[in-house]
């Protein structure tokens, strides 16, 4: 798996505002989709995997898509909050190995 | 229960030393793995362990880097004659088993300065 792309590369938006992101990664030897939330100063975070086309997955006000057939994922942020700010990682996976994308830098102004 | 452990959490070093990383795996997780994320870069992939053998070491970037996994758990990331371009933050995350589907839980890092 190669060339993982994640869109936009940075956002700012008003706090209450919706949002989503976009990762696209070739469809070939793919197994598994992975979301992390990455805060400044700390972990990545797992939110979501999703490995069968179609999978939708929700965690409050976060829910995420799945097209295995062409290649893409959406990250949803209904109502966005100040401390919804962070990078959002996506990353497919082969049997074992994941690559990152570079990442989606959101901003939430309140 | 805890978590990924790395130490040190920050390490200036001068050119040409050596450094240690470690990271301690949440305990019974299988599959070890260490990235680093070089500043305006993404998480790049470094080398993946499955118990104590590293089936891919494919994304060491030279021989100047390599790593160990001893008694299935802590792992030594090391890295010899530093270079300014090694500066980065290192990351190290398990998984209870290799799957691709396997959640991988992430240590909070080392940040790596080579002056």
């Amino acid at each position: 798996i190669l060339n993982v792309e994640q869109s936009p590369q940075s956002l700012h938006v008003q706090e209450g505002d919706s949002t989503n992101f976009t990762c696209s990664f070739p469809s070939s030897n793919f197994y598994a989709l992975h979301w992390y939330r990455w805060e400044t100063a700390k972990s990545p975070e797992a939110l979501f995997v999703m490995t069968l086309n179609g999978d939708e997955k929700k965690k409050g006000r976060i829910s995420a898509t799945l097209n295995t057939k062409e290649g893409y994922s959406y990250l949803y942020i209904k109502g966005s909050q100040p401390e919804d700010s962070a990078t959002y990682l996506c990353a497919p996976s082969g049997t074992y190995k994941y690559i990152f994308g570079t990442g989606t830098r959101l901003k939430v102004l309140a | 229960g805890a978590g990924v452990s790395q130490s040190p959490s920050n390490k200036v070093t001068e050119k040409g030393k050596d450094v240690e990383l470690r990271c301690d795996p949440i305990s019974g997780h299988t599959a070890l793995y260490w990235y680093r994320q070089s500043l305006g870069q993404g998480l790049e992939f470094l080398i993946y362990f499955q118990g104590n053998s590293a089936p891919d070491k494919s994304g060491l970037p030279s021989d100047r880097f390599s790593a160990e996994r001893t008694g299935g758990s802590v792992s030594t990331l090391t890295i010899q004659r530093t270079q300014q371009e090694d500066s980065a933050v290192y990351l190290c995350a398990s998984s209870l088993g290799p799957g691709g589907s396997d959640t991988q839980y992430f240590g909070p890092g080392t940040r790596l300065t080579v002056l």
